[in-house]
């Protein structure tokens, strides 16, 4: 158990639709991380927040957003779905600061499942 | 930008025999992060070894360890005595010091057969 967790394990949901996907990260992390995993994109970096803060940007669709709470709690919003939005969504969480601190540890995953 | 290749779709190894699964990478950093995670069938990214480019001493977890190569751009993963439950997903995973994302490869498939 890496200590994160995400909510909920599996979500389906039709296409058009809007959807929130939750993770708690480690005690004492500040820093949350988002990836997708889709079988042809194979695992890509969303985004990452550092304390209440965005802190960097990757591969992300305008039709999805996300924010860390001052609980350091974040959710993805993922709007408007489409089919190819059906993927393995992982948060990640690490100290925040330098070094061997900043291993980033997975939870779960959230499997979404666009019809 | 950074990248990672793993030039190993599959892979395949007997139980109790040893397997050394490849990764090389791209960057002009002069320091950074290597890792690698496992990913079984329920599909939980599990970290199984991070190494540290400052280090020239290659990191060894129990039956895990890595060959390093800092001039070659090269991380390989060595799993010794083989067990099924290595049967796994294997991700090499490149990193910029401080607060930065992980750059994946592709990922390896790695079946342990009895």
């Amino acid at each position: 158990d890496s200590g994160v967790t995400q909510t909920p394990k599996h979500l389906i949901t039709a296409t058009g639709q809007r959807v929130t996907l939750r993770c708690s990260p480690r005690s004492g992390d500040l820093s949350v991380y988002w990836y997708q995993q889709s079988l042809d994109q194979g695992l890509q970096f969303l985004i990452q927040y550092y304390n209440g803060e965005e802190r960097a940007k990757g591969n992300i669709l305008e039709r999805f957003s996300a924010q860390q709470f001052p609980d350091l709690h974040s959710e993805l919003n993922l709007s408007s779905l489409e089919l190819g939005d059906s993927a393995l969504y992982f948060c990640a969480s690490s100290a925040g600061t330098s070094g061997a601190l900043n291993t980033q540890y997975f939870g779960p995953g959230t499997r979404l499942t666009v019809l | 930008a950074q990248t990672v290749t793993q030039s190993q779709p599959e892979m395949s190894v007997q139980e109790a025999e040893t397997v050394t699964l490849s990764c090389t990478y791209d960057t002009s950093e002069n320091n950074y992060y290597l890792f690698w995670y496992k990913q079984p069938p329920s599909r939980q990214m599990i970290l199984v070894i991070r190494q540290e480019a400052y280090k020239q001493q290659n990191a060894t977890e129990n039956r895990f360890s890595v060959n390093f190569q800092k001039a070659a751009k090269s991380f390989s993963l060595k799993i010794s005595d083989s067990q099924l439950g290595d049967t796994a997903m294997y991700f090499c995973a490149f990193m910029k010091p401080g607060n930065t994302p992980l750059v994946f490869g592709k990922g390896t498939r790695l079946s342990v057969i009895a």
